[in-house]
């Protein structure tokens, strides 16, 4: 079936730091989704990618469909405490279903 | 966007009982989506409910565990029947908007814990 990798489990990061994190797949995804869940909520959409090569920004927030469509990343810039949760990267794929990868724990140090 | 309200939003409850998730969007949709996610784990697709069908089910899971009802194009429900501490975990709903329908909009989440 579809898989999505997501690496590192967590990452650490000093406050005014960039980030990046990556999401790839051995299958072709149409769509690419990434959303931040805090505890005890839901996810929330940050950005959505919709075509190859496509390069969206959300204020701080830059994620890119890769060329290859099996693989896609979130820029943070400049963290801040607030940045902290959970990032999942989801896709859909010849499925037409959301696949969601396994999620990156965001702590930020102030 | 969308917004998505679910009730209870946490709930515990005991072996064997059965609960049942509310999910209210603030317009009309096409595919509502019912996710569970276990503790510290990503999201697993449930089931997918359209108004008027039947709900269909993913792998694994079954109608008679997690009954689902749509009876309008805003609302949904979702039934964790006999309930066991496995069952443990937040329910999702989702509903598709967005410029391809592709993109999925969460609710709140319910936390069921069950003792």
């Amino acid at each position: 079936g579809q898989q999505l990798n997501q690496s590192p489990q967590s990452m650490f990061i000093q406050e005014g730091e960039d980030v990046s994190m990556n999401c790839t797949s051995s299958s072709i995804f149409n769509t690419w989704l990434w959303y931040k869940q805090d505890p005890g909520e839901g996810p929330v959409l940050l950005i959505a990618l919709y075509k190859a090569g496509e390069l969206t920004s959300n204020g701080r927030l830059t994620a890119q469909f890769g060329i290859t469509r099996k693989d896609s990343f979130l820029n943070i810039s400049a963290s801040i405490p607030s940045d902290v949760g959970i990032y999942f990267c989801a896709g859909t794929g010849a499925n037409s279903k959301l696949t969601f990868g396994k999620g990156i724990t965001l702590s930020v140090r102030p | 966007s969308a917004v998505i309200s679910q009730k209870p939003s946490r709930d515990i409850c005991q072996r064997g009982t059965s609960l049942t998730i509310q999910c209210q969007v603030d317009s009309q949709v096409t595919m509502m989506f019912w996710y569970r996610q276990q503790p510290g784990q990503s999201l697993t697709l449930i089931a997918t409910a359209n108004q008027g069908s039947e709900a269909t089910y993913e792998s694994g899971f079954v109608i008679d565990k997690f009954p689902i009802s749509r009876p309008n194009l805003t609302f949904s429900t979702l039934t964790v029947s006999n309930m066991s501490p496995e069952d443990s975990s937040i329910y999702l709903c989702s509903v598709e908007r967005g410029r391809v329908l592709d993109t999925q909009y969460f609710g709140p989440g319910t936390r069921l814990t069950v003792l």
